[in-house]
């Protein structure tokens, strides 16, 4: 299987806390995105780092590759309920995408 | 930013049946377009890729006859998933590639139940 690991499964903070995903992959490949889905619902992009970056903000989030390791980490800084969804590393060798497991994170109010 | 738009959400279809789901992109001309199953609490699984005007691919162990598609013009895919069974029974999800390099827009899923 081409689909990448992520740790942990599932994960619950408090509401302010940082949250941190973690995805492994297993190709080569020319960039890594991550997008949030909410139950039940469509996905939406949050950001996506190239294979040649290390590290990229967005907002409250920041993620970093180690395409040495071939690993990726999503980091949501002061989260919010809001925040309370599915994230999902996606990699992209050629045209296709790969999703990884996913995260189901939930923020305690 | 790129929409995708898919109809309809939810469906409820009785074992035998066909369901057609569409996509379209409303704000941009896709080549390619992707569908992919999840099933309650997993990822997504990539059924096959659409291209505009050919035939679409599909991955390994995804039945060519069962779900068919059809990516007519540059702004609409279907998927049609023919005799339905109750294992059918998935949220499906498409996708486009968006222009430029925004990333992969997706559609907002269909949930589909055969009954």
């Amino acid at each position: 299987s081409q689909q990448g690991e992520e740790d942990p499964q599932a994960l619950s903070i408090q509401e302010g806390e940082n949250a941190t995903m973690n995805c492994s992959y297993k190709t080569s490949i020319n960039n890594l995105q991550w997008y949030r889905q909410n139950s039940g619902r469509g996905l939406v992009h949050l950001i996506l780092i190239r294979s040649n970056e290390r590290e990229k903000h967005s907002g409250r989030l920041r993620v970093t590759l180690d395409t040495s390791k071939k690993s990726s980490s999503l980091l949501i800084t002061a989260s919010r309920a809001a925040d309370t969804a599915s994230y999902f590393c996606v990699t992209r060798g050629n045209e296709k995408l790969t999703f990884g497991t996913g995260t189901r994170l939930t923020i305690i109010p | 930013g790129a929409v995708v738009s898919q109809h309809p959400s939810r469906v409820i279809c009785k074992s035998g049946t066909s369901v057609k789901i569409e996509c379209r992109s409303l704000d941009f001309q896709a080549t390619t377009m992707f569908w992919y199953r999840q099933f309650p609490k997993q990822s997504l699984m990539l059924m096959a890729t659409s291209n505009e005007g050919s035939k679409a691919t599909y991955e390994q162990g995804v039945e060519k006859d069962k779900f068919l598609i059809n990516h007519a013009s540059l702004t609409l895919s279907t998927l049609t998933v023919t005799s339905a069974h109750p294992e059918d029974s998935s949220f499906y999800i498409c996708s486009a590639r968006g222009p430029g390099d925004q990333g992969y827009t997706f559609g907002s899923g269909t949930r589909l139940t055969v009954v």
